[in-house]
């Protein structure tokens, strides 16, 4: 079965460092999101992605994000310099857009910034 | 705005039967989801509602009103590895088909 990767599964960082984050949808999908998970806290939509293009964007999705598709494969968000309180899950989905109404989840990538 | 709420956490015995309740308020509606999130892990999808009525996937139902903006999740037989988060989300196809999450309810399972 098709399903949505992600790496690293965990990347520590010190404060104002730059990260990246990768995520590799399902190769037939046209949507694609970056969520945000603090622990014990809720599921938070960050951007939406579509035709190569940012669809929408959250508040938190602010200057220090970018997100790229820099081939048919891989789907990125960047945080330029991080701070303290981007330690988070962050999790990419993708969707057909086509057929279907679910959104495929990868594992998750744990942010941790000191 | 946008507005989902759920119960924080509920408890229950390990056979028995569990609803976990969502009402929702938001610009868009789309159809509803519900996910279950083991700690630590990505959300895994669980049932979708579009229209009202009641959905049934083996010891797992949903149920949605859109009238009064409200959803169910039914846990039947309960085993000790449904203790987890269940989340509610409002889909909305118009608005860049985006997911927007209630906080979720945590849901303990006692032998």
């Amino acid at each position: 079965e098709p399903e949505v990767t992600q790496t690293p599964s965990h990347q520590v960082t010190q404060m104002g460092q730059e990260v990246i984050l990768r995520c590799v949808p399902i190769s037939n999908h046209l949507y694609f999101y970056w969520y945000r998970q603090i622990l014990g806290q809720k599921v938070e939509f960050l951007v939406s992605f579509y035709n190569n293009e940012i669809s929408e964007k959250s508040e938190i999705f602010d200057d220090q994000f970018s997100v790229e598709r820099p081939d048919g494969s891989n789907f990125t968000l960047k945080i330029r310099s991080t701070k303290l309180e981007d330690s988070a899950m962050y999790f990419c989905a993708s969707f057909a857009g086509t057929s279907g109404y679910e959104q495929y989840f990868g594992p998750g990538t744990r942010l941790t910034v000191t | 705005g946008q507005n989902i709420d759920q119960p924080t956490e509920m408890t229950a015995t390990e056979g028995a039967i569990v609803q976990i309740n969502c009402t929702y308020q938001t610009s868009g509606f789309n159809g509803l989801f519900w996910y279950q999130q083991h700690a630590g892990e990505a959300p895994t999808f669980l049932s979708y509602n579009v229209l009202d009525g009641l959905e049934e996937k083996g010891r797992f139902s949903s149920f949605l009103s859109r009238s009064k903006g409200y959803s169910y999740l039914l846990l039947k037989e309960l085993q000790m590895k449904d203790s987890a988060s269940y989340l509610c989300a409002v889909f909305n196809a118009g608005n860049n088909r985006k997911l927007i999450w209630g906080l979720g309810t945590s849901l303990a399972v006692n032998p």
